[in-house]
């Protein structure tokens, strides 16, 4: 099984809002990612977390926070955002975050995200 | 800079008229090619993963090869459920931890 579930689908928040995405996946991956999408465009990385530890952070404003509690979650955390921010949200993970081999990365379904 | 180039943008094709996605790459070295489709508003869904030129992969469908310097991913005899946007990605040896380039994608329609 290859499945990477993510709450909610849809979230509409306004501006001044706290709110949270969940990832989950039981296949044992040791690395797990954000990536942000928007149409017509391919992901843009985010976050990567290998072995629970955040390896990767490509420059994202801190209005995003992303936490790994244990190997199998993931959140993101938002708060303060812009419309701007308004697009797909993708979790994926991978068996070992790509150190020694090619690392083929399992997406989940998204959240899309609407920021008023 | 690693790069990924994909075409042609758009395809739009007939039930059964078979055809190539292209993709072409330049890395530092590679370490895979992976393909991916996509519905509309949806997460990409892993099809194949190739490490080393040479290489080809069926599944149903579709069949992805490799060379040195781009990969294609065939499509015989497709069919309307097969539309949807293609997605190309490279990881580099060179590339911190698992951080892949994607290109723009093509987007396939083919018509009953």
């Amino acid at each position: 099984d290859t499945e990477v579930t993510q709450t909610p689908k849809h979230l509409v928040m306004g501006m001044t809002n706290k709110k949270s995405l969940k990832c989950e996946q039981h296949m044992g991956h040791r690395a797990m990612y954000w990536y942000k999408q928007k149409a017509k465009k391919p992901p843009e990385l985010m976050f990567v977390y290998s072995y629970e530890k955040l390896s990767i952070n490509e420059s994202v404003p801190s209005r995003f926070s992303p936490e790994c509690p244990n190997s199998s979650l993931l959140n993101l955390h938002l708060h303060a955002l812009q419309p701007e921010d308004s697009a797909l949200y993708l979790c994926a993970s991978s068996l070992a975050g790509g150190r020694f081999f090619a690392d083929t990365q399992y997406f989940g379904p998204g959240t899309r995200l609407t920021v008023l | 800079e690693d790069q990924v180039t994909q075409s042609p943008e758009a395809l739009r094709l007939q039930e059964g008229e078979s055809s190539s996605l292209n993709c072409s790459y330049t890395v530092s070295g590679l370490r895979g090619l992976f393909w991916y489709r996509q519905d509309p508003g949806k997460g990409p869904e892993f099809l194949f993963t190739l490490y080393s030129a040479g290489e080809e992969k069926e599944k149903e469908r579709l069949k992805a090869t490799l060379t040195k310097k781009e990969s294609f991913l065939h499509i015989t005899a497709p069919k309307p459920e097969d539309s949807a946007t293609y997605l190309c990605a490279v990881q580099a040896k060179e590339t911190s931890g698992s951080r892949l380039t994607f290109g723009e994608g093509t987007q396939l329609t083919v018509n009953p």
